[in-house]
């Protein structure tokens, strides 16, 4: 069965970097997007960007470009997300989350468990 | 403010029927993106409720329904559970396949 194990919990200052990581096991793992969504404390859910696995191409929305690069491994079939100069908005669990593609916009079937990341000086 | 309008909140009774609506615009669900509804507990991943406007994954009760309309989408819970009680999610995309998130339902089961 398809598999999404994220890394642990991480505490980390305002202004430094964090990279949380995605295994993915029980599929072929270039053959789907892999996307990320967080999820701050008492807020909705917010997404972060795609990445394709198979080629490594990226897409950020708007609001993240420039501090969001999205990476993967294809010999371990993981996919990371780092994301710099953290601020205290950015306290939230992370997400990665595998898209089904559909012609007109596909669908998150499989979700990590989340990884809390918590800015705090 | 998200791009697709939820209500923060609905509640019904046992054994009710309660619907939760998406709203969105021509730049998205009314420029005919598919609609697809999650539903998340505290403390766990978000599990996927209906995909494509109206269709169930395996193991989804049939309680559970979806539709779509112009700009808007809705989800429809019949018989209502006390496990029901939970956030739930709508997703679409706009015109750049941006992925984009309603700001989430609250639903209390009274």
């Amino acid at each position: 069965q398809v598999q999404l194990v994220q890394s642990g919990a991480e505490v980390k200052k305002p202004g430094a970097s964090v990279k949380v990581s995605c295994k993915a096991s029980g599929y072929t793992f270039s053959t789907y997007y892999m996307h990320w969504v967080r999820q701050a404390p008492g807020q909705g859910l917010e997404w972060m960007g795609l990445i394709n696995p198979s080629g490594g191409s990226t897409s950020y929305p708007q609001k993240f470009q420039g501090r969001v690069t999205m990476t993967r491994d294809t010999s371990t079939s993981t996919v990371y997300m780092e994301l710099s100069s953290l601020r205290s908005e950015d306290t939230a669990v992370y997400y990665c989350a595998r898209v089904v593609p559909t012609i007109w916009g596909g669908y998150f079937d499989s979700w990590g468990q989340g990884a809390l990341v918590t800015v705090s000086s | 403010q998200s791009v697709l309008t939820q209500p923060p909140s609905v509640s019904g009774a046992p054994g009710q029927r309660v619907t939760i609506s998406c709203t969105g615009s021509s730049s998205n669900i009314g420029a005919g993106y598919d609609v697809h509804w999650y539903q998340h507990l505290p403390g766990t991943a978000p599990k996927l409720l209906i995909y494509g406007n109206n269709n169930r994954p395996s193991g989804v009760p049939d309680r559970f329904s979806g539709s779509k309309s112009g700009t808007s989408a809705s989800l429809a819970i019949t018989g209502l559970q006390p496990e029901d009680e939970a956030d739930y999610y709508c997703q679409s995309y706009d015109s750049s396949l941006s992925a984009l998130f309603g700001g989430g339902t609250k639903l209390t089961v009274l």
